[in-house]
């Protein structure tokens, strides 16, 4: 069945320095959506990616979707210790039906020290 | 509106034990679906359902029932609980239809040990 691998498990940063966490899948994604979880909190929806080679930038996170759509990535800029948390990737395989559902990587952990 | 909530919060059992986690939500959506989430597995489905009457299986189904009988609720039901169930579990809803699947709105979770 389809995977979705997302590395790094863990990333601690200094406050003001870059992230980035890349999530692949074992098959061909129609979309992938990313998702943000605070400590102790509920995973909340950050965006979706459609097309092939997309990028959108939501302040100073940029998202990315392969051009193979099998691969995406999130980078953060200029971290802050409101980023801390844990980033999941979530993709869609195909249309309707089980495919529809998405399949989430394992998420990305991310400490930012002051 | 109050979204996707989630009762209980909290809840411990022994093993062998029954419960039913509630889910309601007050969006109108069609999709419905129950997640675990367990240190280092990410969140994994359990069961969904793409309408009233209609439910199916996701990737870990043993050991839990589910049923949707209206829109708006989405019960799942441990038979007999085991210490393997103990996780945080999450209810989400999504706009079903069209051929890419909508946002996730994700209730608060339910942490539950079973000892």
């Amino acid at each position: 069945g389809q995977q979705v691998m997302q590395i790094p498990q863990y990333q601690h940063v200094q406050e003001g320095e870059d992230f980035t966490t890349y999530c692949n899948s074992s098959t061909t994604l129609s979309n992938i959506q990313w998702y943000k979880q605070r400590p102790g909190g509920h995973p909340v929806f950050l965006i979706q990616l459609v097309k092939s080679g997309e990028v959108k930038k939501q302040k100073r996170l940029t998202f990315q979707f392969g051009e193979a759509k099998k691969n995406s990535s999130l980078h953060i800029t200029a971290t802050q210790t409101t980023d801390v948390g844990t980033y999941f990737c979530a993709g869609q395989e195909g249309y309707g039906g089980s495919q529809g559902n998405l399949i989430f990587g394992k998420g990305t952990k991310l400490s930012v020290k002051p | 509106n109050a979204g996707v909530t989630q009762t209980p919060k909290f809840q411990v059992l022994k093993t062998g034990q029954s419960m039913t986690l509630q889910c309601a939500q007050d969006m109108n959506h069609e999709y419905m679906s129950w997640y675990r989430q367990d240190p280092g597995m990410g969140l994994r489905l359990i069961h969904y359902s793409v309408g009233a009457g209609i439910t199916d299986q996701g990737e870990v189904p043993n050991g839990y029932n589910v049923s949707r009988s209206t829109t708006e609720d989405f019960p799942l039901r441990l038979l007999s609980a085991a210490p393997s169930q103990t996780s945080v579990y999450f209810c989400a809803s999504r706009v079903n239809g069209g051929a890419l699947s909508s946002p996730l709105h994700f209730g608060n979770g339910t942490r539950l040990t079973v000892t």
